[in-house]
């Protein structure tokens, strides 16, 4: 099983300045037949589903703020928040999708806050 | 607007039984792959299993291999969660997630289940309690 570690497990950060959180996979999941990395980023609020936030590692989805950014390849990814507003508190997971039979894998979460 | 609604949960005493529901709309339920995914009290994400768009392919995570049964009704818009023999660490909101498929996965004739989880529902919970 592909597992994934992120870091840090928490992180506060003053409104307005850069939060920066990172996702390792215990093995590789890109694929070079298509050049694409099968990596996701989940933004959870309390007491809400997790939310799609990026996926592909770096592709934004829709509605999704631009100061939102995915990027890494093979084992190393970070979701970086350029600018941190009030509503970006939340947990945030990286979550495989690599693995061949289909056994997605989720990191531990990082619960961002504000300084 | 894409929706899922989880149902089915509750209190049930360790070695019962519960089955989960969860109805889709705004949505062809047959032209996606399906999962449950768990999440216990304070703690992350864990995938438990999912099913084929037609479903005859399932797929579980190992602790609840031989325990749980998914499935699903696409005439009926619905998908399910068969939980048998639970156990106090089966304790979770239960979520079901859909597989996304792009119009660029609809252009290549990708169906696969290689996918983010584009939609969840708000989820149901289950307490396994002696």
């Amino acid at each position: 099983d592909i597992v994934m570690t992120q870091s840090p497990d928490s992180l506060a950060v003053s409104l307005g300045e850069r939060a920066t959180i990172n996702c390792k996979s215990s093995q590789s999941v890109f694929w070079s037949s298509n050049n694409r990395n099968y990596l996701a980023w989940y933004q959870q609020k309390p007491g809400q589903p997790p939310k799609l936030l990026i996926s592909w590692a770096s592709t934004r989805e829709s509605g999704v703020p631009d100061r939102f950014s995915g990027s890494g390849s093979g084992t190393d990814f970070t979701l970086t928040i350029s600018s941190l507003q009030a509503e970006d508190v939340a947990v945030y997971y990286c979550q495989q999708y690599f693995t061949t039979p289909p056994g997605y894998t989720f990191g531990q979460g990082t619960k961002l806050e504000i300084k | 607007e894409v929706q899922l609604v989880e149902s089915g949960g509750g209190l049930v005493q360790t070695g019962g039984s519960l089955r989960l529901s969860c109805e889709a709309s705004g949505f062809t339920l047959g032209n996606h792959w399906m999962n449950w995914v768990r999440q216990a009290p304070g703690k992350g994400l864990e995938w438990v299993a999912n099913i084929k768009r037609d479903g005859s392919e399932e797929f579980y995570v190992g602790s609840v291999k031989g325990r749980f049964t998914i499935s699903r009704d696409n005439a009926k818009n619905s998908l399910y969660l068969q939980m048998n023999s639970l156990r106090a660490e089966d304790t979770a909101m239960y979520y079901c997630a859909r597989v996304s498929w792009s119009p660029s996965d609809q252009k290549d004739g990708y169906e696969g289940p290689y996918r983010n989880f584009d939609y969840w529902g708000r989820g149901t919970l289950v307490t396994v309690s002696s």
